[in-house]
């Protein structure tokens, strides 16, 4: 499979944990994407990263999240104390250049209880 | 701050009739513009792109495109129950986060056997 990965696809977290997802984008696409989607609401931009350096965060990405690509290639987002607030699907997209659209990858839903 | 526009829906047409999905968007100098297919649980997919003034045609999609009046359109024709699905509009906006894809909320289309 050549797409976007994403793993896991579902995870519920007590209030207060930490968790953290991964994605492996398509291997030529240097540009890497994470999105967050709450119900009834298009994806919103949280990071973007070309090659290993994080180029823009959101006011969206407290101090809580953190996002790496270490060498370039995979991706992590970790939530730290997560809040119900948090619940919501993590996407992660790629592109091979800007002005491109993305593939997106299947998605972490989060659920904080 | 740069927003994209759609009418939320419901939207509901028979099958074998042409379904239209609109979108506008704020920023003038916008270059490129998609189309986005979500099913219920997954994640979007990229079905149309268009770039420049006028109408793309791909299959039974059709893009259209007026930047003078910042609006593009999706038209699907002989609609099917598989295309059941919400359409998010998304927009590259100009400037330095020309990299930065910008959401509608989408339009939930239903269409009847």
């Amino acid at each position: 499979d050549t797409g976007v990965s994403q793993d896991p696809r579902h995870k519920i977290t007590k209030r207060g944990q930490n968790v953290t997802f991964r994605c492996d984008p398509i291997s030529e696409h240097n540009r890497l994407y994470w999105y967050r989607q709450t119900l009834g609401q298009g994806p919103e931009f949280l990071t973007y990263f070309q090659n290993e350096a994080q180029l823009e965060k959101s006011r969206l990405l407290s101090d809580r999240f953190s996002a790496e690509r270490p060498k370039g290639s995979f991706s992590t987002l970790e939530i730290q104390r997560t809040e119900q607030g948090d619940s919501a699907m993590y996407l992660c997209a790629s592109s091979l250049a800007t002005g491109y659209g993305y593939t997106f990858g299947s998605g972490t839903r989060l659920t904080v209880v | 701050q740069k927003e994209v526009e759609q009418n939320s829906g419901p939207l509901s047409v028979p099958e074998g009739a042409i379904a239209s999905l609109n979108c506008t968007y704020s920023d003038r100098v916008s270059q490129s513009f998609f189309w986005y297919r979500q099913y219920s649980g997954k994640s979007p997919e990229l079905i149309m792109s268009i770039y420049s003034n006028g109408d793309k045609e791909d299959g039974r999609f059709t893009a259209q495109l007026n930047k003078a009046s910042q609006y593009v359109s999706l038209l699907i024709r002989d609609s099917q129950p598989s295309d059941s699905a919400t359409y998010l509009c998304a927009v590259i906006h100009s400037g330095g986060s020309n990299y930065k894809l910008t959401f509608g909320k989408g339009t939930l289309l239903t269409v009847n056997p």
